[in-house]
This record gives structure tokens, sequence and C-alpha cells, in this order.
């Protein structure tokens, strides 16, 4: 049973260009959850998602950056116009959505590098 | 007020030790709790979840204590192989993760 996926696993950008980041769920899983892990800090929650929709993005910074999880495929984090400060690990989690506050599978992560 | 906070370390401790985190989270109304160990550069990986009970795997001992809002962490007979981050994680509306005590395992 494949573990949850992530791809690319390095990215570098110049400051300006877009970053696509791929998650594909373990399988059987249909939640999906994105964090941002910056250097010497902890796991930042970014967003929570089911199938085609989006449950929580309370974490998500307001401007340039999205996240989706459609209904085949894998979810996609989108930032646009990336800027330096935006230099970090993203890790996809996943989860069965059987019940509340379950265990969290996560990625092997994206480790971004804005130039 | 962080959701969680944890002891940064780092701890040294030599092989064989016993070592022991705390992390106190603020909302009354958790219900579930994780310790999750991070290597350098890898993702975190479950340890264990955190039961009212109290839960032991092996030489690891989580525990919870709801009235001081803390949970812990057991670690017996240090192995290198301990060495790493360990996160705890408190549940709200999200999962909300310490950011890490450092173990260092010494031979």
């Amino acid at each position: 049973n494949a573990g949850v996926m992530q791809n690319p696993r390095h990215l570098v950008r110049r400051r300006g260009q877009e970053a696509r980041l791929r998650c594909s769920p373990m399988k059987g899983h249909s939640h999906v959850y994105w964090y941002r892990q910056l250097p010497e800090e902890g796991l930042k929650f970014m967003v929570y998602l089911q199938k085609e929709n989006i449950i929580d993005e309370s974490g998500m910074p307001k401007e340039r950056f999205s996240a989706e999880f459609p209904k085949e495929g894998p979810s996609i984090l989108r930032i646009q116009q990336v800027v330096r400060g935006d230099s970090a690990a993203y890790f996809c989690a996943s989860s069965p959505g059987t019940g509340s506050w379950e265990t969290q599978y996560f990625g092997p992560g994206t480790r971004l590098l804005v130039l | 007020r962080k959701e969680v906070e944890q002891d940064p370390g780092p701890f040294n401790v030599p092989e064989g030790a016993t070592v022991a985190f705390n992390c106190t989270y603020s909302n009354s109304a958790s219900q579930s709790f994780f310790w999750y160990r991070q290597d350098c550069r890898k993702e975190p990986k479950l340890l264990m979840s955190v039961y009212s009970s109290g839960n032991e795997d092996g030489r690891f001992t989580a525990q919870l204590n709801r009235a001081s809002q803390y949970i812990s962490l057991l670690i017996r007979d240090s192995k290198l192989s301990d060495s790493a981050t360990y996160l705890c994680v408190s549940t709200g509306n999200q999962f909300y993760f310490g950011t890490g005590t450092s173990l260092t395992v010494i031979p």
C-alpha cells in the first residue's frame, strides 16, 4: 500500500514564477492537508481539503496561494508569483476521513527554493 | 499564546538513558493528541497516539494530564536511532504541532 506521494521532491523557482506542488493521498484516504515548515520552525497548517471541497483554509496566506483536490487526480498547492519568503518545505498529509481527528500520514515533502 | 508549547531542547543523553519530554496545550477542548517523530529533512512520522489512560508501546510511554493540560513522552533505554525531533500535536479546529524537541542519543 503506497504511502502519501508528493512531487516534485525539490523545486527551484525564480522570484515571480509559479510553483505547483502535487500530493496523492494514501490509497483509501479522502482527506488531504497541507503544511508548511520553515527552517528551524514547526509545521504550520495551511489548508484541509476533501474531494472537490475546501474544508478549512484558515492557514493559507490571503494572496498568491491556492489549493484544490479535484475529483480525479492529485491535490495541488499552487503558489503564484513566488517570493524568497516562500522557500520552505511543504508537506502533505492524508487521513481516511472516517472519524474526527484521526491520524494523519505525511508525504516526503516538497522543498521549494526561491532564488 | 501558542496552541502547543514544547521545550526545544536540545536534549543530549547517553545510550541507555531515560528521557522525558513535556508539551503543554492551550485549548482545554482538545480531544486528540499525538506524538510524531521527525528525522532531519524528512517527513513527520506518527510515533503514538496519546490516550487519557496513558499508553505504552515498547520503550515509549505517553501520558495525558487534562487538568494541567500537558502531554508527556517517556523514552526508556534510549537507542542511537532515537535521535530525532519529537513533535507533539493537539487538535482543535485543526492539528496544532509544537515546534519540536530535539533529542540526540550519544554513544
